[in-house]
Formats: structure tokens, sequence, C-alpha cells
């Protein structure tokens, strides 16, 4: 099976701007989960999506949001973006059980 | 806020020596994962444990639970220069329930 691909894995943007990412999951699993993860604040759970519907969401401001399509490919996307936006930001693919496979992450810079 | 806690934050060992890193967390789970994340990358799930299950091995992974104590504990036996990366316990997922994850264990085998 192919992993969890997420594109792109670097952006750059400016104080202000909007950003796109996007998760692929493994195939046949429904859910994915997104995080944000900084050296501060460690690994914290933004949202996650099950059959297009948000089925759990985390403590972010409304700037963040997402989606999911029919095929269960996602995406997140941030508004306005805030230097303190500038993270790792980690896709997971997620079974029944509650396993998570993780994609490589993509690494937003804010300026 | 995370659910979990590691201890130690950091640890440092030799090559061969074994390295054992524990976590605590608050609510009572149904499973409890653990995975590892090399620097700057996505998080790799190393092992499963059920609430009632003790103990469960994997290669050169120990994995225990007590869910009297609300702790679990990894050990890795043998350590190798590529066993060095930040360690995570994760609680939670499946169904309705987000998954949580703990602080980290920083672990660096010196070769």
């Amino acid at each position: 099976k192919a992993g969890v691909t997420q594109t792109p894995r670097y952006l750059i943007k400016t104080r202000g701007q909007q950003v796109t990412l996007s998760c692929s999951p493994i195939s046949g699993h429904r859910s994915v989960s997104w995080y944000q993860q900084t050296p501060g604040q460690g690994l914290q759970f933004l949202f996650e999506y099950f059959s297009e519907t948000q089925r759990n969401k985390g403590n972010f401001p409304g700037r963040f949001s997402g989606r999911q399509f029919s095929n269960s490919r996602s995406e997140m996307n941030v508004s306005t973006l805030e230097l303190g936006d500038s993270a790792l930001y980690l896709c997971a693919s997620n079974t029944p059980e509650g396993t998570q496979y993780f994609g490589p992450g993509t690494r937003l810079t804010v300026l | 806020s995370q659910q979990g806690e590691e201890d130690p934050q950091a640890l440092s060992i030799q090559e061969g020596e074994n390295a054992t890193m524990n976590c605590s967390y608050k609510t009572s789970i149904n499973n409890l994962q653990w995975y590892r994340q090399n620097s700057g990358r996505g998080l790799v799930h190393l092992i499963l444990i059920r609430s009632n299950e003790r103990e469960k091995h994997s290669g050169r992974l120990r994995v225990t639970l007590d869910t009297s104590k609300k702790s679990s504990s990894l050990l890795i036996t043998a350590s190798r220069a590529a066993d060095t990366a930040s360690y995570f316990c994760a609680t939670g997922g499946g169904g309705y329930q987000k998954v949580t994850f703990g602080t980290g264990t920083k672990l660096q085998v010196i070769p």
C-alpha cells in the first residue's frame, strides 16, 4: 500500500496570506487527522475528519479549517497567517482502532 | 493540552545499552500507543497495547501498561545509533475519541 502523502513539503508565506495544505491518506482509510508541531507547544491536535465530516476538533482559532473529500483526501487551510503559525503540519491516516500512520509533514514558515 | 507526560524529557545512552522511557496519562483509555519521530519528520507507529494487556513485545521493544497507575513504559533493548529519535506515547483514537500525544522523550544513542 502507498503511504500517506502530503503536499507541499515546504512552504514559505508572509503574514496575512493564506495557505492550503493537502493530504492523501492510505487507500481504504476513511479517517484523517491533522496536527501542528512546534518546539514550544509540541504536538497539538487540529481536527479529524471521517467520511467527509469533521468528527473532532482541537483548540485552534477559526482561521484554521479543513475539509475532506469523497475520496478521503483532506485539505487544511490557514487564513490570515501569523508568525506563530510557523510549524510542521502533520497529517495522519487512521485505522478504526486508532493507529495513526503519518505523512512526512509540511514545513510552513511564515515571514 | 497534553494527555500524556513522558519521563524523562531527554535521555542519552551508549550504543548497546537499554533505554527506558515512561508515560503517564490522566483519563481511562482503550489503548495506548508509542510512536517514534526522527528529527523534523513524520511519526512512525511502533506498538499498540490494549487496556486489558499488561505487556507486549515487538522486536527489541517491550511495552508495559499499568492501568491502575495510569502509566506505561517503553523499553528499547540493545540500543543502536539509529534509535536516536523522539518517542511519544498517545492515548485515545478510534471512533469519536481523539488521539492525544504526550510531550515526548528525546533519546540520543551515542555510537
